[in-house]
């Protein structure tokens, strides 16, 4: 059982928006930055999103991040096929002293 | 741009111990902070430690007991020995590069298979 909770999976046409939610406590999400990850098959982890809402250099502006209390939100637009991946966010927990990871989230475009 | 490989067998028995190194290239293990994370198959993500030249260092509280992290500045390279192997630490195993609170910078993972 992940801190983070995420909905296992999404899915949405090409072109269209997804929303990919995390949920989690005063501990983690509300008092600490969040990114999110895509993680394509077979390879590792990249990073998308920090510090609820920044995007590194290189990623697109389709990618967007917002936090409201203890939930954070990844945002992509204009769907791909090749945006199909799994989805984790994560934070550190100041209670546990851990970085946790939510279960991710599989996307599929439809 | 750094680039992180991890290192180590794929195939270790139960009971023993796990040790993996991960090489830094593009960048300085000086700077940062370095971490472990693993995957088993079909699975999230695990956060299993994080370590830095500044002497900070922090582990999952559920393996803390079992983990040992360490840094070598002249080889450029830091490892992860982790002990009492059972079953459910097969994983792939990666090494990432975080800057403050972001996982910016990842190796390509290492399957490890714990049987006898």
């Amino acid at each position: 059982q992940s801190v983070l909770t995420q909905p296992p999976s999404v899915s949405a046409a090409p072109g269209q928006r997804v929303t990919i939610s995390c949920s989690g406590s005063t501990s983690n999400i509300g008092s600490n930055y969040v990114s999110w990850y895509q993680q394509l098959p077979g390879t590792a982890p990249k990073l998308l999103i920090y510090e609820h809402n920044k995007r590194p250099s290189g990623i697109s502006d389709r990618f967007s991040g917002s936090k409201s209390g203890t939930s954070a939100t990844l945002g992509i637009t204009g769907l791909q096929t090749g945006d199909e991946a799994d989805y984790y966010c994560g934070t550190w927990d100041t209670s546990l002293s851990a970085v946790v990871f939510g279960g991710g989230t599989k996307l599929a475009v439809l | 741009q750094v680039q992180l490989q991890e290192s180590g067998p794929g195939l270790v028995k139960p009971s023993e111990t796990l040790s993996l190194t991960c090489t830094v290239s593009g960048g300085s293990v000086s700077n940062d902070d370095w971490n472990w994370v693993r995957q088993p198959a079909g699975k999230g993500l695990e956060w299993i430690g994080r370590l830095s030249t500044s002497g900070y260092s922090g582990n999952s509280p559920s393996l803390k007991s079992r983990v040992t992290m360490s840094i070598d500045k002249s080889k450029n390279q830091f490892s992860l020995n982790l002990k009492s192997l059972t079953a459910a630490d097969t994983a792939v195993y990666f090494c990432a590069r975080s800057s403050g609170s972001k996982h910016d910078s990842w190796g390509q993972g290492i399957l490890v298979t714990v049987s006898s």
